[in-house]
């Protein structure tokens, strides 16, 4: 089975710009959970999705926005990059209910020049 | 709030040696879930493990063990006979009964197996 997909792996952007970035997840998970992971530190969430909606976010600004699509695909979108938003983009599903775990994707590694 | 401590920032051991990784945490909620994640050089975090707040049952699983204390709000994971392929960051999280609820990591430790 395959698990879960982000496009694209790697992307190079300037500040100013925008960016978006695309999760598919496991076959038969509903949520998709994004998270911003910086070198050396541990994931931040950022977003949860369940049945296309908003379901949590983290503390970031409004630039940081998502969506969940029907096919419960998910995007990640930033608008007005700064620095500060070079970081890998995980996401992960995962079925619903308190303990299931969440499975990540490789990532999206941003950088913003 | 909900918080991850992993203390340990790097360790380095040689293969066949047994290593235990600490994790330490905070939370308001009575049931939650522990977990532990495995990060290679690739990127993609790994799930590894999952442990109930209400079952403190500590269990072993091929090389890997944990040994959950409740009293101590601690979860440690443990690689015996450590592979040079076990050399990758760990994430110990946290995460609420909700299904809403979402996971805390603590800032990893980094493990580094020499052959």
């Amino acid at each position: 089975d395959a698990g879960v997909t982000q496009s694209p792996t790697h992307l190079i952007k300037t500040r100013g710009q925008h960016v978006t970035l695309r999760c598919s997840p496991i076959s038969g998970h509903k949520s998709v959970s994004w998270y911003q992971q910086v070198l050396g530190q541990g994931p931040q969430f950022i977003f949860q999705y369940y049945e296309k909606e908003e379901r949590g976010r983290g503390n970031f600004p409004d630039r940081f926005s998502a969506r969940q699509f029907p096919n419960y695909s998910s995007e990640l979108n930033v608008n007005a990059l700064l620095l500060g938003d070079s970081a890998l983009y995980l996401c992960a599903s995962s079925l619903y209910g308190g303990g299931k775990p969440q499975h990540f994707g490789d990532g999206t590694r941003l950088s913003i020049l | 709030a909900q918080k991850v401590t992993q203390a340990q920032t790097e360790i380095s051991v040689v293969e066949k040696e047994d290593v235990t990784l600490d994790c330490v945490y905070e939370t308001r909620d009575t049931t939650y879930y522990l977990f532990w994640y495995k990060q290679p050089p690739s990127g993609e975090l790994v799930f590894l493990i999952r442990r109930n707040s209400f079952d403190e049952q500590n269990e072993i699983s091929g090389r890997y063990s944990w040994n959950f204390q409740k009293s101590t709000s601690s979860f440690n994971f443990t690689i015996t006979a450590s592979q040079v392929v076990d050399s990758a960051v760990y994430f110990c999280a946290l995460k609420g009964n909700s299904g809403y609820s979402t996971l805390t990591f603590g800032k990893g430790t980094m493990l580094l197996v020499s052959p």
